[in-house]
């Protein structure tokens, strides 16, 4: 069965740092990897995505992801992070059996 | 531009009561999903529906039950209400299996 695992519960930055939420996958067959974050008292809002083709994805507010087959990683990153970054970060993944597995998260704090 | 809205965003249950989660989507997506959330465990997938009439298990489907009449509705019900079901449930919609995913806001349940 597929799994995710995103390694860190925490991750604190400095603003204008630039910033990187890991995540490592578990799939047979070839995987569709997903980057939502979670605002306070939100639904999930999707970042980006890797289907197929370029293995560095770039998403919604700065944000990029790179697709490392032989390492099974997807981790997301931004090259100068902002105070409003902060928030939960989910990665997920899908098989080819359509099952959706996401992460339980990593918490993101960008300090002033 | 509605989304995906669920009602009622709060509520508190006795043990043994039961409930139905709204989730409405203006989106005209086939796929929708109800996850549970609860904290420092990401979302499990609760159902989900890949059309009107036709609904499947996910990984924890136990306590309860969906129907999905209309390509927009996708309530969710718990008939007998008991403590491991105080969660934050989210609904979920998106065109295809392999598309983002749209979330509401959620309901955060609480069951005393």
């Amino acid at each position: 069965a597929q799994s995710v695992a995103q390694p860190e519960d925490q991750v604190n930055v400095a603003e204008g740092n630039p910033l990187t939420v890991k995540c490592t996958y578990s799939v047979s067959g070839n995987p569709y990897l997903f980057w939502y974050v979670q605002y306070p008292n939100r639904g999930l809002q999707f970042l980006l995505k890797y289907i197929t083709g370029d293995n560095l994805v770039k998403g919604s507010y700065g944000f990029e992801a790179e697709f490392n087959k032989s390492q099974t990683s997807f981790h997301l990153k931004k090259p100068s992070a902002l105070v409003s970054d902060s928030a939960l970060y989910f990665c997920a993944v899908r098989d080819e059996n359509n099952d959706m597995r996401f992460g339980a998260g990593t918490r993101l704090t960008v300090k002033p | 531009n509605a989304g995906v809205t669920q009602t009622p965003k709060f509520r508190i249950l006795k043990i043994g009561q039961s409930m139905t989660l709204q989730c409405a989507q203006d989106m005209n997506h086939n796929y929708m999903y109800w996850y549970r959330q609860d904290p420092g465990m990401g979302l499990k997938l609760i159902y989900y529906s890949v059309g009107a009439g036709i609904t499947d298990k996910g990984e924890v489907p136990n306590g309860y039950n969906v129907s999905r009449s209309t390509t927009e509705d996708f309530p969710l019900r718990l008939e007998l209400a008991a403590p491991s079901q105080t969660s934050v449930y989210f609904c979920a919609s998106s065109a295809f299996s392999n598309q983002p995913q749209h979330f509401g806001d959620g309901t955060r349940l609480s069951i005393l």
